[in-house]
């Protein structure tokens, strides 16, 4: 089955800095790469997603980026805000919405004032 | 939109008492997908279905866990009988399939088992 790898599992950055979390995945029939936000206590929330045949899409201060050949995709946010305090969780699917998702172990991000 | 609703969102119980955790996806979607999210394990899929009828299961941990989904309104996932190492959080989600690739998730229900 599909095995997805996330880094680090802490990131520290200073407020207005930019923060990068990577992703690796196993199998190469997946076609679907979401990115979840979890406040503590809340539930994940899809940030951004990315599909296969497209190799980065941006969101105002979030973007992601693919590399099929490697396995490997990204998540960049920019100009961080307190707010953006929380843990990411990357994942994928090989169905698109059709099937379940593998997630990484999650990526708690601090923001320093 | 009411989003994913769960019940009941905590649920305290005790070693060996039986556990049901019930979801009603959001109106229109075709899939719905049971999570189940620990400190050790992270964020894992148990089972989904698509259009009422279960998909993929190999995610369920034991034949203590079973799940259903009698109409497109409402699902379960049950635990009998309950553990302590089934301590969670439960989370459903659903979507819509097809070219709509989201899932979105529940509140979650936090189960407790002593």
């Amino acid at each position: 089955g599909e095995n997805v790898e996330q880094h680090p599992s802490t990131l520290s950055v200073q407020e207005g800095d930019s923060a990068v979390i990577k992703c690796t995945y196993s199998d190469s029939a997946s076609n679907y790469f979401p990115w979840y936000k979890q406040e503590l206590g809340k539930r994940p929330q899809l940030i951004i997603d990315i599909r296969s045949n497209v190799g980065e899409k941006k969101d105002q201060r979030i973007a992601v980026t693919l590399n099929k050949t490697a396995k490997h995709f990204s998540l960049h946010i920019t100009e961080t805000q307190p707010e953006d305090s929380a843990v990411y969780f990357c994942a994928a699917s090989r169905g698109g919405g059709a099937d379940g998702l593998t997630f990484g172990k999650g990526t708690h991000l601090i923001i320093q004032p | 939109d009411a989003g994913v609703i769960q019940s009941p969102r905590h649920e305290v119980t005790e070693m060996g008492q039986e556990v049901t955790l019930r979801c009603k996806p959001i109106s229109g979607h075709d899939y719905l997908f049971w999570y189940r999210q620990t400190m050790m394990r992270g964020l894992e899929l148990l089972i989904y279905f698509n259009n009422n009828v279960p998909i993929d299961d190999s995610g369920m941990p034991e034949d203590r866990f079973s799940a259903k989904m009698p109409n497109a309104s409402f699902s379960t996932l049950k635990i009998q009988p309950s553990e302590p190492r089934d301590s969670a959080v439960y989370f459903c989600a659903s979507g819509r399939g097809g070219q709509y690739y989201e899932q979105y998730f529940g509140p979650g229900t936090r189960l407790t088992v002593t």
